[in-house]
């Protein structure tokens, strides 16, 4: 049963904590994706991978950091320093990179961080 | 500035009847615009996909029509069902390397 999946479901944090979002997809796409989704907002890029070991800054990675060990993980740490985390975050993949090679997105079920 | 507009304001239409949402931008040049749909607390799900060069696309009951010299898009649902509602997201494509996201227009079926 391929897909991309994301854990956990709900996470809460603490003032001053870093936490870390889980991506993992078994579809054998190389380009991942995390999104942030707010209220009345369009969805906007955090962080995008097109390779294993590479990573790139989107529109608004202050105050996040991910890694790409493997293909099928893609991992995003919100730190201490992003004061306004409260937020929908989405988890993406396609076979090439989008906008590139006309890639439609596969997104995740998405994890909702909430601040205590 | 570069914008993405849907109609932020949700679209309620009766059973049976056909919906049409709106995509509207300025200053992109878009190679491609996709559709998604999203349900509450869930991802979005692709749709359909339009390139610049085509007019219209259609896939069983949905079409989605694509105007550059109007900077438009119009998707269309025929015969909409209750299982219809739903948030309706566009997406640009501008042969970069991100897909640019309206913010979604919520649609609601009534049986």
């Amino acid at each position: 049963d391929g897909g991309i999946t994301q854990s956990p479901k709900y996470l809460f944090r603490k003032e001053g904590q870093n936490v870390t979002l889980s991506c993992e997809q078994n579809l054998n796409h190389d380009a991942m994706y995390w999104y942030r989704q707010d209220p009345g907002q369009g969805l906007r890029l955090i962080y995008y991978s097109q390779i294993v070991n590479d990573f790139q800054k989107g529109d608004i990675a202050e105050g996040y950091s991910v890694s790409r060990e493997k293909k099928e993980s893609f991992p995003l740490t919100v730190t201490s320093a992003q004061k306004n985390p409260t937020a929908f975050y989405l988890c993406a993949s396609s076979m090439g990179l989008a906008g590139l090679t006309q890639e439609t997105q596969y997104f995740g079920p998405g994890t909702r961080l909430l601040v205590l | 500035s570069q914008k993405i507009e849907q109609n932020s304001e949700a679209l309620n239409i009766q059973e049976g009847k056909t919906a049409t949402l709106t995509c509207n931008y300025t200053n992109y040049s878009p190679a491609y615009l996709q559709w998604y749909r999203q349900d509450p607390g869930r991802g979005p799900v692709f749709l359909l996909l339009i390139r610049e060069n085509e007019k219209e696309k259609r896939k069983e009951r949905l079409k989605v029509t694509f105007d550059t010299t109007l900077k438009q898009s119009l998707f269309h649902i025929t015969a909409s069902q209750p299982a219809d509602s739903a948030t309706y997201l566009c997406a640009l494509d501008t042969g970069g390397f991100k897909t640019i996201f309206g913010a979604g227009t919520r649609l609601f079926v009534k049986a």
